[in-house]
């Protein structure tokens, strides 16, 4: 059975820190990973993650891919309030003619003053 | 604007009622998806679409049916809803043939008593 897995459930940090979010995975006939984001409304796209050891960025975030390994960690440096939010991994699923998609569970995080 | 709509957003209904939720986008996207969203749960995957016509089921499945006669629109339908249907919605669409880059309408909180 396709799984994805994330660590932590949740977090809580003080404005400033450096965040590592994980997500491990097993699936049949992997082929990319997805990160979102979602505050309290719908999941907005983040990064989509296709070959190991490429680093993807946007401002403070980024995001890394291990398949020998099968994780991917997300990173939030200097996070700040508007950073709290669930982050969401997902891995889409070949069915054959088409890909469905498996989500985590999320990890919530919260960033205090 | 490019978006992903849905109607309504919110809906309270009794167990055995038809309903539809309705879900439309302006970008000419193929990829087209349902999600429920549940505490502890996370998202997960009702049905999908590649194109008009061609719909297949997510992991979650019991319960829904859905049709993509236009493009444009992927409408859920609960023939006869019950309670553990009560959740989250969310419909997205996707620019690829995948659930890579999706873009997620606003919601639909629905309850069924």
């Amino acid at each position: 059975e396709d799984k994805v897995v994330q660590s932590p459930l949740s977090l809580v940090v003080h404005e400033g820190d450096t965040v590592t979010l994980n997500c491990s995975y097993e699936v049949t006939n992997f082929r990319s990973l997805l990160w979102y984001k979602q505050e309290k409304k719908a999941p907005t796209f983040l990064f989509m993650l296709t070959s190991s050891g490429i680093e993807k960025k946007s401002g403070r975030l980024s995001s890394i891919l291990d398949k020998k390994e099968l994780f991917s960690i997300l990173n939030i440096t200097a996070t700040q309030t508007g950073d709290s939010a669930v982050y969401l991994c997902a891995v889409p699923i070949n069915t054959g003619t088409a890909s469905k998609l498996t989500f985590g569970t999320g990890t919530r995080l919260q960033v205090t003053l | 604007e490019a978006q992903v709509t849905q109607n309504p957003r919110y809906l309270i209904t009794v167990t055995g009622k038809k309903l539809t939720v309705t879900c439309s986008q302006n970008m000419n996207h193929e990829y087209m998806s349902w999600y429920r969203q549940d505490p502890g749960l996370g998202l997960r995957q009702i049905y999908y679409s590649m194109n008009v016509e061609v719909t297949d089921k997510g992991d979650v499945p019991e319960g829904y049916k859905v049709s993509r006669k236009e493009k444009r629109n992927f409408p859920l339908i609960l023939e006869s809803p019950s309670p553990n249907q009560t959740s989250l919605y969310f419909c997205a669409s996707s620019p690829s043939r995948g659930p890579y880059e999706q873009y997620f309408g606003p919601g639909t909180r629905l309850t069924v008593t």
